[in-house]
């Protein structure tokens, strides 16, 4: 059973923090990662998606790969409230498969 | 960007009705189209992968004659709730990926909130 795991907070920090996600895989053997930010009612939005072991960096997001930690992050600078959201992490397996795995996402409020 | 339809946003139906909900792309062609479900304050769960011109592939509790799938063409895809009850209450949410672009983005559609009275 292939898993994603995330903490599902609440996760509360205040405006202009740093907010920082995180999210565990059981299949090592996957290969993309992505961060979705879902509001509520509403279908998730694609934030950033990271291949590659290190660091990515797109604008206030930074999304951290460790494939042998099995282990990926975003971290969200100078938060603010309209980030206040669900957080999804989806991972997708080897190639030849682009069906995703989604954790049951983190809750993040920004407090003005 | 890439955009994905779903149609309709919301439907409310009584129990043992079938519902149809639409999935298209209205700007790009998707050979693979997915269909996900997502119940309250839970994560998406992946139902089926819908396939351009053949049939779909449906993950392991999820009863194919009971939630059918219909990729005609390359824009649109189609779930049907047959015999709707109660617990088939959720929020349905179709993805799609652009062929032509290269990329393993998938691009999601805004959603169809189902509610079986």
């Amino acid at each position: 059973q292939k898993e994603v795991e995330q903490n599902s907070g609440p996760l509360s920090v205040p405006e202009g923090a740093i907010a920082s996600l995180n999210c565990t895989y059981s299949d090592r053997g996957s290969q993309s990662f992505f961060w979705y930010r879902q509001y509520s009612g509403k279908s998730p939005e694609l934030i950033m998606f990271i291949y590659s072991n290190g660091d990515k960096e797109d604008g206030r997001f930074t999304a951290q790969l460790n494939k042998a930690s099995q282990y990926v992050s975003l971290l969200i600078r100078d938060s603010q409230p309209s980030d206040s959201a669900t957080y999804l992490c989806a991972v997708r397996p080897g190639a030849g498969s682009y069906q995703l795995t989604f954790g049951k996402g983190t809750k993040l409020s920004v407090i003005p | 960007g890439a955009v994905v339809s779903q149609h309709p946003s919301w439907v409310i139906c009584k129990s043992g009705t079938s519902v149809k909900i639409e999935c298209r792309s209205l700007d790009f062609q998707a050979t693979t189209m997915f269909w996900y479900r997502q119940f309250p304050k839970q994560s998406l769960m992946l139902m089926a992968t819908s396939n351009e011109g053949s049939k779909a592939t449906y993950e392991q509790g999820v009863e194919k004659d009971k939630f059918l799938i219909n990729h005609a063409s390359l824009t649109l895809s189609t779930l049907t709730v047959t015999s709707a009850h109660p617990e088939d209450s959720s929020f349905y949410i179709c993805s799609a990926r652009d062929i032509l672009a290269g990329s393993n983005e998938q691009f999601f559609g805004p959603g169809t909130r189902l509610t079986v009275l």
